[in-house]
């Protein structure tokens, strides 16, 4: 999607480890977002950030946190995955709080 | 929690007819917007109203809120088989930093040939 990248694409890890996924934007939008797509639920947010350094919780942050050093990057890090982790994630950014989302391509993670 | 619900959960229509999937929600609002999204991508937003506005166009697509009843409709009209994908209403509300949108767990459409 353009402006607006996730990395990794798929990724399988074992339960217990960390693990960062990384959302890269070229749009220089204020707001970034991560949520978690899963069967039944629809997405759910999981953290969100308004500026550098200013983030905060969304409905489901339990066993997660982020980080924004730089405009341009938002991490996401499971601190210790659990299977109840595995997920389809997707970061999202909006240039303020009057216009839509754009959201990235999404990372597959499963946590076995 | 789900903010807004969609409805119906899935639905099959032929090329040119026209689709019509509803959204309902639970608290105030300040806008609804409406996703697309293809298996296995990212959601693409298709329109935005506000909660002050009744009725937006977009091409073939037309979205009424009403927010008395809480409720949204998104029309898709002359419906092409690209149209198949998943649709999700979303409902925006501001806090002290950010607007936060809540998804429905959406409408999957099938446009057939």
């Amino acid at each position: 999607d353009a402006g607006i990248t996730q990395s990794p694409r798929h990724k399988v890890t074992e339960t217990g480890t960390p693990v960062t996924l990384r959302c890269h934007q070229t749009e220089n939008h204020r707001y970034m977002y991560w949520y978690r797509q899963d069967p039944g639920h629809g997405l759910r947010l999981i953290h969100y950030s308004y500026g550098v350094k200013d983030t905060d919780k969304g409905e489901v942050s339990d066993g997660y946190s982020v980080s924004r050093s730089k405009t341009e990057d938002f991490l996401l890090t499971l601190e210790s995955a659990t299977s109840s982790q595995t997920s389809v994630y997707f970061c999202a950014i909006s240039v303020d709080r009057a216009h839509g989302y754009t959201f990235g391509s999404g990372t597959r993670l499963t946590v076995v | 929690s789900q903010q807004g619900e969609e409805d119906p959960q899935a639905l099959s229509i032929q090329e040119g007819e026209n689709a019509t999937m509803n959204c309902s929600y639970k608290t105030s609002i300040n806008n609804l917007q409406w996703y697309r999204q293809n298996s296995g991508r990212g959601l693409v937003h298709l329109i935005l109203i506000r909660s002050n506005e009744r009725e937006k166009h977009s091409g073939r697509l037309r979205v009424t809120l009403d927010t008395s009843k809480k409720s949204s409709s998104l029309l898709i009209t002359a419906s092409r088989a690209a149209d198949t994908a998943s649709y999700f209403c979303a409902t925006a509300q501001n806090t002290g930093t950010a607007s936060k949108l809540t998804f429905g767990t959406g409408t999957r459409l099938q446009v057939t040939l």
